[in-house]
């Protein structure tokens, strides 16, 4: 199985600052067919299901506002938002879809500062 | 709009069999070239793939899982199920229905819990 890990666990950070999240896979997940990284970035606030953020490591999904980035590529992907609302306060998760079984990290939970 | 929407008991006993249901609304669930999908998270933890199947009827399960899962697709009701045989208390959980759009999960139903107690 892939094993993703994601560094921190968890990060307060001022309304309208920065917000890292970074994420390893256990092995490349980049397909030299299409040369996309299959990694996923999810947001999950309590109570709900994950939304889907960002695909392809950093292709944003429709009506996601654009403050959410992704990057990073093989093994190393980071999930950036550039300025912190009060409503992004979540749990984020990376997810491979290179092989199954699927995996996802375990969580970077994001609060306010 | 397409929405998912799981079913199911909220409490079985250990060693019983636990079958939910994931009714999809708003489109056949045939139509596209989708992977339907079950995920599940216990309470304050993170999220485990269990598996999927196609919209043609193949399964893909989880080796940790295979021994106890299968997944079907009803196409005249609309809707996937799975069904985890021999549950125990690790099994407890938010059990999570999902569509998978060939890279990604886009679509989720709201989840239901499963409590395996006696």
């Amino acid at each position: 199985d892939i094993v993703m890990t994601q560094s921190p666990d968890s990060l307060a950070v001022s309304l309208g600052e920065r917000a890292t999240i970074n994420c390893k896979s256990s092995q490349s997940v980049l397909f030299n067919s299409d040369k996309k990284n299959y990694v996923t970035w999810y947001q999950q606030k309590p109570g709900q299901p994950p939304k889907l953020l960002i695909y392809w490591a950093s292709t944003r999904e429709s009506g996601v506002p654009d403050r959410f980035i992704g990057s990073g590529s093989g093994t190393d992907f980071t999930l950036t938002i550039s300025s912190l609302q009060a409503e992004d306060v979540a749990v984020y998760y990376c997810q491979q879809s290179y092989a199954t079984p699927f995996t996802f990290g375990p969580g970077t939970k994001v609060d306010i500062k | 709009q397409v929405q998912l929407q799981e079913s199911g008991p909220g409490l079985v006993k250990p060693s019983q069999t636990l079958s939910l249901t994931c009714t999809v609304s708003g489109d056949s669930i045939t139509s596209g070239s989708y992977y339907w999908t079950w995920i599940r998270q216990p309470a304050g933890r993170g999220l485990e793939w269990i598996g999927r199947i196609y919209t043609l009827g193949t399964t893909d399960y989880s080796p940790s899982l295979k021994s106890r899962v299968s997944m079907s697709l009803d196409t005249s009701k609309n809707l996937f199920s799975l069904r985890l045989t021999s549950l125990t208390a690790a099994d407890t959980a938010v059990y999570f229905c999902a569509r998978f759009r060939s890279f990604a999960f886009d679509l989720w139903g709201h989840g239901t819990m499963v409590t395996v107690s006696s």
